[in-house]
């Protein structure tokens, strides 16, 4: 059974950082794209980043640039996502999900998500 | 960018009957489309993808159509279990281009 589980999430200042992970099972982790998509409270998905499976290519959402690293550990089987100088905006709850389908950055299983909250 | 624009906002129906829902892309996404459903409290559910390739385990009841930028999610005879948002996704081949829309409710 494929399961992705995050963690890492909680309630941090403006301008601190949290590192969230998340932890795979049930596939062969180093064979998949991966991605971080979060969605703020009461709103729409919103895609943050996604990473190769070697992890030497990284994509990320403009307004996350420079502040947000996705990596992972394929030893571990798991990914992460560093988030510094964070904001109000960045309020939500972030979703790892799995890049599933060949040729298409679709997600095909998504973890329950972990909540971060920007608040003084 | 490309901006993903669902229509209607929210859509009321009742069980056993068809529902349509809409997504326009703001510039043509050839038929990297991916529609999902979400319940309340859970992750999203991938339906569609490739704009109307049903994913593992999906229900025939579940069809998407269109291309360039016009896409449809059609639900034929909607169960209770149906009732939820659901969100179209625009997946760019490279490089990376990824965007959802803003979602549809469907409701009783």
């Amino acid at each position: 059974e494929v399961q992705l589980v995050e963690s890492g999430g909680g309630l941090v200042q403006p301008g601190g950082s949290l590192r969230l992970s998340c932890a795979v099972s049930g596939f062969t982790f180093s064979r998949n794209w991966m991605t971080w998509v979060r969605q703020a409270p009461g709103k729409g998905l919103e895609w943050v980043a996604n990473i190769k499976q070697d992890g030497r290519e990284t994509y990320y959402l403009d307004s996350v640039k420079g502040r947000f690293t996705i990596s992972r550990d394929n030893a571990k089987n798991s990914l992460y996502l560093q988030m510094n100088s964070l904001r109000a905006e960045d309020t939500a709850v972030y979703y790892c999900a799995r890049d599933g389908v060949s040729g298409a950055t679709v997600f095909d299983y998504w973890g329950q998500g972990t909540l971060v909250t920007v608040s003084s | 960018e490309i901006v993903m624009t669902q229509s209607p906002a929210t859509l009321s129906v009742s069980p056993g009957e068809r529902a349509t829902l809409s997504c326009r892309a703001g510039q043509s996404v050839s038929s990297n489309l991916a529609w999902y459903q979400q319940k309340p409290g859970q992750a999203p559910r991938l339906l569609i993808y490739g704009a109307s390739t049903r994913a593992t385990n999906i229900p025939a009841r579940f069809s998407g159509s269109g291309s360039g930028t016009e896409f449809t999610l059609t639900i034929s005879s909607l169960q209770s279990e149906d009732f939820a948002v659901y969100y179209c996704q625009q997946y760019n081949v490279w490089p990376p281009s990824i965007t959802f829309g803003q979602g549809t409710r469907l409701e009783i």
